[in-house]
């Protein structure tokens, strides 16, 4: 079976820092899922990667899938206290698959 | 209504209790996933509706475990003997057709004592 292995699981940073989040799956990914959660609320979605060497921005944050399609990353630049959660990455099992595998997550704690 | 609401948000159950979670999810949304996530961990699959057929169940961890949505909308998650090992927050998500557009409710923190 898939395993998504993230990695640091957790991370402390002061604020205005950049940081990065890496994703690391044990198969090929046919789908990368980036999601957000905040304690205690439900996930929200924030980036989905397909392709070999594809990268997606949304304001200042960047996911990229490498060519091989297993491992991925998440990059905040000039972090804010806004960005702070648990960031989970998700993939499809399998090519078609409605059901998604997540990594055990990061927290990301942003000092002021 | 505006996104997946799920209810309780809360619930306490005593070991060996019956519990039912309920997922309402966005209206004309066809898919429908429950998911378990225990503390610290991120969530794992249960089982999977598309309208009223339930199509993947692989993941429910036991019999105890039992899920339904008779009319291919709302859906409900019934734990049977709640035990100890049952706590954790179930998420519902659901989606127009493919997982890339699901929305997850808040979740139902389940403890059990």
């Amino acid at each position: 079976s898939q395993e998504l292995e993230q990695s640091p699981q957790s991370l402390i940073v002061q604020e205005g820092k950049n940081l990065t989040i890496n994703c690391t799956s044990s198969k090929t990914l046919y789908g990368l899922y980036w999601y957000k959660q905040k304690y205690g609320e439900g996930l929200i979605f924030l980036m989905m990667l397909q392709k070999g060497g594809e990268e997606k921005s949304h304001e200042k944050i960047t996911a990229k899938l490498d060519e091989k399609k297993q491992q991925s990353s998440l990059h905040i630049t000039a972090s804010q206290p806004s960005h702070a959660g648990i960031y989970l990455c998700g993939a499809s099992p399998g090519e078609g698959a409605q059901k998604l595998v997540f990594g055990q997550g990061t927290r990301l704690t942003i000092n002021p | 209504g505006a996104g997946v609401s799920q209810s309780p948000r809360y619930k306490v159950a005593k070991r060996g209790q019956d519990v039912a979670l309920r997922c309402d999810p966005i209206s004309g949304h066809v898919s429908l996933f429950w998911y378990q996530q225990a503390l610290g961990q991120g969530p794992e699959f249960l089982t999977y509706f598309q309208n009223e057929a339930q199509l993947d169940k692989s993941g429910l961890p036991s019999d105890r475990f039992f899920a339904e949505r008779p009319e291919g909308s709302v859906s409900t998650l019934k734990i049977q003997r709640t035990q100890q090992e049952d706590s954790a927050v179930y998420l519902c998500a659901s989606s127009s057709g493919t997982v890339t557009e699901a929305f997850f409710g808040q979740g139902t923190r389940l403890t059990v004592v």
